[in-house]
């Protein structure tokens, strides 16, 4: 079946715009998590979704980001008024009820300029 | 200190070798144990899992983790250039909580 997907593959943004980020996680899959990949940090939690609620935000690196799961289903990850340290892969994971795997996306590249 | 370490490598095999992927970590309510696989400019992919102690094998691919020595260990036997890859290590405490990584440990496999 259909992985994780997420759009853009590819963004490009000046310092200060706003960007969305969207997830389409695999079907039937209740959790949903948002990670950050970039060159000196490695693999970060930002937020955990179970269903449309997130029990944990204890990643999110800001105020400027913030992350909204409508219908169980897809999740938009906003990052407002982006910065230069905000430049990073932006990857997306789904997990089913009652399982501890989680399956990943292939990731947003994000540049801010 | 970090909660997972992982050496970056990079590590470089010949092909038909065994490769020995480690690391360590300091959070003894760790329970899960994952390993995935990243190639370049793409997102991880499950290679094994495992809960609590223990090994687990699956065909070329061997998990082990030792609770009490805070240590896990990946082994490829038989290496192909197609595992040339980043390996990344992962655990939880359980709760279906967030993954806690390693920095990844970049492997080439040459012909």
């Amino acid at each position: 079946g259909a992985g994780v997907s997420q759009s853009p593959s590819n963004k490009v943004t000046e310092k200060g715009k706003d960007v969305e980020l969207r997830c389409d996680p695999i079907s039937g899959h209740t959790a949903l998590y948002w990670y950050r990949q970039s060159l000196g940090q490695g693999l970060e939690f930002l937020i955990y979704f179970q269903g449309n609620s997130a029990p944990d935000k204890s990643g999110l690196p800001s105020d400027r980001f913030s992350a909204e799961r409508t219908g169980g289903s897809v999740s938009t990850l906003t990052i407002q008024r982006t910065q230069q340290e905000d430049s990073a892969v932006y990857l997306c994971a789904s997990r089913l009820a009652g399982e501890e795997t989680q399956y990943f996306g292939p990731g947003t590249r994000l540049l801010v300029l | 200190q970090k909660e997972v370490e992982q050496d970056p490598g990079p590590l470089s095999v010949p092909e038909g070798a065994i490769v020995s992927l480690n690391c360590t970590y300091s959070n003894s309510a760790f329970q899960y144990f994952m390993w995935y696989r990243q190639y370049s400019r793409k997102g991880p992919e499950l290679l094994m899992y495992t809960y609590s102690s223990g090994n687990k094998e699956d065909g070329r691919f061997t998990a082990q983790v030792d609770k009490s020595s805070k240590y896990i260990s990946l082994f490829i036997r038989d290496s192909q250039p197609s595992d040339s890859a980043t390996y990344l290590c992962a655990m939880s405490d359980g709760g279906y909580n967030k993954l806690i990584f390693g920095a990844g440990t970049r492997l080439a496999v040459h012909p």
